[in-house]
């Protein structure tokens, strides 16, 4: 199993631009999310989805969008990047399925994002 | 206002010098607590979950407690590798109970 796989892994944009973060995993996992990591400022959830279909916001979800057509893939769209949205995104995912419960979060390697 | 505070920040250790790190929470109900680990570069790393107070569970130099108002992670003779950042996040059973609290972590570094 390759787990949780994230691409770019580095990505530069400039302000008013918008980009897709690709994120896949291959353990048929149901909870997938997306947390930004900023100094000083610890993990925070943007989005997450409980399975296909499903997706909900999370603390910060402004200025990002998501979709889950499919059980693998949760793409993070930037709509018009801007300067406040450098930081490396971490896309997870766990087996927990209907209940609330955040068992075991499987993390891929991140994707460091500079918006100039 | 829900909180988790790691504390040292940092921490440098030397080989086998053992020592704990400190994870305290102020929740209106826990649901779990759980420890990560994260090298430089990587994403978190699951450790270990508890749910209640008086939990402990191991891992190889690792040992994690929990109390009603904090959790330590016990690194006993601790080795290079085990150099990293070791986080605290906490689940609580208000309003949206997919969202875990994370703490900034405790980035330790162990000298040979």
């Amino acid at each position: 199993n390759a787990g949780v796989t994230q691409t770019p892994k580095f990505q530069v944009l400039k302000t008013g631009q918008s980009m897709t973060l690709q994120c896949a995993q291959d353990m048929n996992h149901e909870y997938m999310s997306w947390y930004r990591q900023d100094p000083g400022m610890g993990l925070r959830l943007i989005h997450y989805s409980v399975g296909a279909g499903i997706t909900d916001q999370g603390e910060v979800p402004n200025g990002y969008n998501v979709s889950r057509s499919t059980t693998e893939d949760f793409p993070l769209r930037l709509l018009s990047a801007a300067p406040s949205q450098t930081s490396v995104y971490f896309c997870a995912s766990s087996y927990s399925r209907g209940s609330a419960t955040n068992e075991k979060l499987f993390f891929g390697s991140g994707t460091q994002l500079s918006v100039l | 206002e829900d909180q988790v505070t790691q504390s040292p920040e940092a921490l440098r250790l030397q080989e086998g010098e053992s020592s704990s790190l400190n994870c305290s929470y102020t929740v209106s109900g826990l649901r779990g607590l759980f420890w990560y680990r994260q090298d430089p570069g990587k994403g978190p790393e699951f450790l270990f979950t508890l749910y209640s107070a008086g939990e402990e569970k191991e891992k190889e130099r690792l040992k994690a407690t929990l109390t009603k108002k904090e959790s330590f992670l016990h690194i006993t003779a601790p080795k290079p590798e085990d150099s990293a950042t070791y986080l605290c996040a906490v689940q609580t059973n208000a309003g949206n109970n997919r969202k875990l609290i994370w703490g900034l972590g405790t980035s330790l570094a162990v000298n040979p």
